[in-house]
């Protein structure tokens, strides 16, 4: 089945704790993506990856790194997370970046 | 990437047809009109897409206007399924940009 996987699906954590959010496609995809979505602002991309080794900034990457050195595989790094990060975070991933996205389920993140 | 607007909600009646604005007006040429729909905080759905002629499909049918500066999602015979936010982008086909998706419209879907 084509999917668009995500870990954890909820996470709580303290302010300054290193997280990583893993994502990973099955669909051979080459464009991949990072969402944030909280409420009255509606989704905003972090950062996106055009393929292995290329990543590029999205509208809010401050605060997060990616990483890009599997083609399925495109996790979102928190090094020192702070409140202001507690969101709803979510993963896409498509032939290119105008192409259909398919999203994750969703990683729900708190950061104390 | 070209803004889209859309109106933050709409009510329609269970087994209307729902009917939901965005207006592009800055959209380029090669640019596309993507609607998706996000229902309660599940991952977005993607449900068409079109460059400047009408398009349907099993879900939704998507009219562009002739000057491209807006286009309507219309939802024939809509269900309480449908209550969910739905969101209007413009993107360029095939290319490798950042996506703006805005604050979509919460359409809810009456009894």
């Amino acid at each position: 089945e084509a999917q668009v996987t995500q870990n954890p699906r909820y996470l709580i954590t303290v302010t300054g704790k290193k997280l990583t959010v893993t994502c990973s496609q099955n669909m051979n995809h080459e464009y991949m993506s990072w969402y944030r979505q909280d409420p009255g602002l509606g989704l905003r991309q972090i950062y996106y990856s055009m393929n292995v080794e290329v990543t590029d900034k999205g509208d809010v990457p401050e605060g997060y790194k990616v990483s890009r050195k599997e083609k399925r595989n495109f996790p979102l790094i928190l090094e020192s997370p702070s409140p202001n990060q507690t969101s709803l975070y979510f993963c896409a991933s498509s032939w290119s970046g105008g192409e259909t996205q398919y999203f994750g389920p969703g990683t729900r993140l708190l950061v104390l | 990437d070209a803004k889209t607007t859309q109106p933050p909600s709409m009510d329609c009646a269970e087994g209307r047809a729902a009917n939901l604005p965005c207006n592009h007006s800055t959209i380029s040429g090669n640019e596309y009109v993507y609607w998706y729909r996000q229902i309660h905080s599940q991952g977005p759905q993607y449900i068409i897409h079109g460059l400047k002629n009408n398009e349907t499909n099993e879900m939704a049918s998507l009219i562009i206007t002739e000057d491209r500066k807006s286009s309507t999602l219309i939802l024939p015979h809509a269900t309480l399924r449908d209550t969910a936010v739905y969101y209007c982008i413009v993107r360029v086909f095939g290319g490798y940009q950042k996506v703006t998706f805005g604050t979509g419209t919460k359409l809810q879907v009456i009894p």
